[in-house]
């Protein structure tokens, strides 16, 4: 079993609609960070979070430490939201990778 | 600010000969990290390096593999013989200070094709 589980793995929505990408995970962590990966492949930091939730513009993160458990939402989707989101989880010094959510928006 | 720069993008060889990736982390960033990425695994964490000094190798994954920080600006990962297996996008990332609790800022990958 994976240490960090993302869900679901692709993901297809209309335009305006309002998406979320769950992500589990099973080990001890100092925080969680949430990644956006986009066709061209480069890879940016979203969110990184220990506690509550985050905000950034219509990108919210939220994490349950007790349930092991962060949320990404994604208010008012447009197309150029559409790439592959990466839940990590920072253990020890280590940042550990789920595989990923492949989301599609279209017009 | 500019951010991590690798070179080069994107990298085509034949099976055996050396390949040398060369990463250029963030200005004042103390942590640098070189990663993996294939369809079939995803992101790996090859090697990681805290204030120039190797922390953590055991992502590399044989003796073909290796890694050098000679200084807080330049690193590089080499592969000497490359195999096709080894075929991925291969990334940096820096961070500042040791990497718990800190967003890790990451390069625009090199794409590596082994024939």
């Amino acid at each position: 079993k994976n240490e960090v589980e993302q869900s679901p793995q692709n993901l297809t929505a209309q335009e305006g609609e309002f998406i979320t990408i769950n992500c589990s995970y099973s080990v001890g962590i100092s925080a969680l960070h949430w990644l956006q990966q986009h066709p061209g492949g480069g890879i940016v930091s979203l969110f990184m979070l220990s506690s509550g939730k985050k905000k950034h513009g219509r990108l919210i993160a939220t994490i349950n430490i007790q349930e092991k458990h962060s949320s990404l939402h994604i208010t008012a989707s447009h197309p150029r939201d559409s790439a592959v989101y990466i839940c990590a989880v920072s253990n020890t010094d280590k940042l550990i990778f789920g595989t990923g959510t492949r989301l599609q928006v279209f017009p | 600010d500019a951010g991590v720069i690798q070179s080069p993008r994107h990298e085509v060889t034949e099976m055996g000969q050396e390949v040398t990736l060369r990463c250029k982390p963030i200005s004042g960033h103390n942590s640098l990290f070189w990663y993996r990425q294939t369809m079939m695994r995803g992101l790996e964490l090859l090697i990681y390096f805290n204030n120039n000094v190797p922390i953590d190798d055991s992502g590399m994954p044989e003796d073909r593999f290796s890694a050098k920080m000679p200084n807080a600006s330049f690193s590089t990962l080499k592969i000497q013989p490359s195999e096709p297996r080894d075929s991925a996008v291969y990334f940096c990332a820096s961070s500042r200070e040791r990497p718990t609790n800190q967003p890790q800022h990451f390069g625009d990958g090199t794409r590596l094709s082994i024939l």
